[in-house]
């Protein structure tokens, strides 16, 4: 099973809420990402657990805050976005063998919309 | 630093051609290097990945990668492309010890009936 899931799928969310991504995976992947992608472009990485530890954060403004709960969950808290925020976010993880990562398995993505 | 180049922007081909997306990279070291493929609406799929040994991978739903160090490519190919082939296809380069993988700017590749 290569099964990445991401809920919801579809959130419309006001400039002053707060809201939260969720991502699962069950393969025993020990690296888990956070990518934000807008439409026809590349993803651009966002966070980076290694082992349930913030590895790497690609200078993201601090109203995007990653949480990993397990090594099997992945949330990405939302609060105070702005409508340029507005994108695909999406979940991946893979192996990450203590400092050796192989191909990441991305999930369905949540389209966010920051009215 | 690594990174990876898609020449065209998109790829027309007719049914039951031959496809190729083409795709560079630069990066120190030997590279891990990944073909992901999305469909509209959806999150990127894994096609097919070289880490070593031969240099012709062969992955998903027909397709298949050639690794040449020499020219630093690593071109995708199918030999008969099908409509629902269309989607945009990403080259992704991962430097050994890195978790950063680093994404081409993609191409768009429609299959013409």
């Amino acid at each position: 099973d290569t099964e990445v899931t991401q809920t919801p799928k579809h959130l419309v969310m006001g400039m002053t809420n707060k809201k939260s991504l969720k991502c699962e995976q069950h393969m025993g992947h020990r690296a888990m990402y956070w990518y934000k992608q807008k439409a026809k472009k590349p993803p651009e990485l966002m966070f980076v657990y290694s082992y349930e530890k913030l590895s790497i954060n690609e200078s993201v403004p601090s109203r995007f805050s990653p949480e990993c709960p397990n090594s099997s969950l992945l949330n990405l808290h939302l609060h105070a976005l702005q409508p340029e925020d507005s994108a695909l976010y999406l979940c991946a993880s893979s192996q990450g063998d203590r400092g050796l990562s192989y191909e990441q398995y991305f999930g369905p993505g949540t389209r966010l919309t920051v009215t | 630093a690594q990174s990876v180049a898609q020449p065209e922007d998109q790829v027309n081909v007719a049914e039951g051609n031959p496809l190729t997306v083409k795709c560079t990279y630069s990066v120190s070291g030997n590279p891990y290097l990944f073909w992901y493929v999305q469909y509209p609406n959806r999150g990127l799929q894994f096609l097919l990945k070289y880490i070593t040994g031969d240099n012709l991978v062969k992955g998903s739903y027909g397709f298949e990668a050639e690794f040449n160090k020499s020219q630093t490519s690593f071109h995708l190919k199918k030999p008969s492309a099908l409509v629902s082939d269309s989607a945009l296809y990403f080259c992704a380069v991962l430097r050994r010890g890195n978790n950063r993988l680093a994404f081409g700017k993609g191409n768009q590749v429609v299959v013409i009936p």
